[in-house]
């Protein structure tokens, strides 16, 4: 069955500061991958997908992921987060079986000054 | 372009009643998609319609049940609604659907039972 895990729950960085998001998915195929943000009462808004081809993929807000098959990772990295990084981030599996989207439980992020 | 509309956003409502949620697409977006938002359970998926059928469906009870209008606006109606169908409800929508499809999602509405 397919699957997404985020294991970090929530995880701090200062201002300034790298980051990096885990994700590792469940599906016996190729799968579409995404990452999405979402702030406080907002809905979700997408960062960046991977379908195929390039498997380091640039996305809005100086976000990017790399795809890894051999360890089943699809983790988001930032070189300089911002405050206004400040969210709750989502990793999502979508699959060719039908219209759905499997999601991670989230990475809660704090900033710090 | 006007983006996903969802009404209300926020609710309360007391356990055995039931409620209805609104969810307007995009414009020219036919698949609506619902999702019930949880914390530690991340986003759990309903059920997914297009050009007013159901074409997908998640693990969720029967109480749970949707509709889509020629218009591709959607419902979701909770019945007997329990306290752990407190929670977020978000919609979102795509062209025609599929992994390659992007979904862009409403703001959700914000569901506490009593």
């Amino acid at each position: 069955a397919q699957s997404v895990t985020q294991p970090d729950i929530h995880i701090t960085v200062s201002e300034g500061a790298s980051l990096e998001l885990r994700c590792n998915y469940s599906y016996g195929a190729t799968p579409y991958l995404f990452w999405y943000v979402q702030s406080p009462g907002q809905g979700l808004q997408l960062l960046l997908k991977y379908f195929s081809g390039d498997t380091l993929v640039q996305g809005i807000k100086g976000f990017e992921a790399e795809f890894k098959r051999s360890q089943s990772s699809f983790n988001l990295r930032k070189p300089s987060v911002h405050w206004s990084d400040a969210a709750e981030y989502f990793c999502a599996v979508g699959t060719n079986t039908g219209n759905q989207f499997y999601f991670g439980t989230g990475t809660s992020l704090t900033v710090i000054p | 372009k006007a983006g996903v509309t969802q009404t209300p956003r926020y609710l309360i409502k007391t356990r055995g009643q039931q409620v209805t949620l609104s969810c307007s697409p995009i414009s020219g977006h036919r698949s609506v998609s619902w999702y019930q938002q949880t914390p530690g359970q991340g986003l759990q998926f309903l059920f997914e319609y297009f050009s007013e059928t159901q074409r997908n469906k998640g693990n969720f009870p029967g109480r749970f049940s949707g509709r889509q209008f020629s218009n591709s606006r959607s419902e979701m109606n909770v019945s007997t609604l329990e306290l752990g169908d407190s929670a977020l409800y978000l919609c979102a929508t795509q062209i025609a659907g599929g992994p390659g499809d992007t979904q862009y999602f409403g703001p959700g509405t914000r569901l506490t039972v009593l």
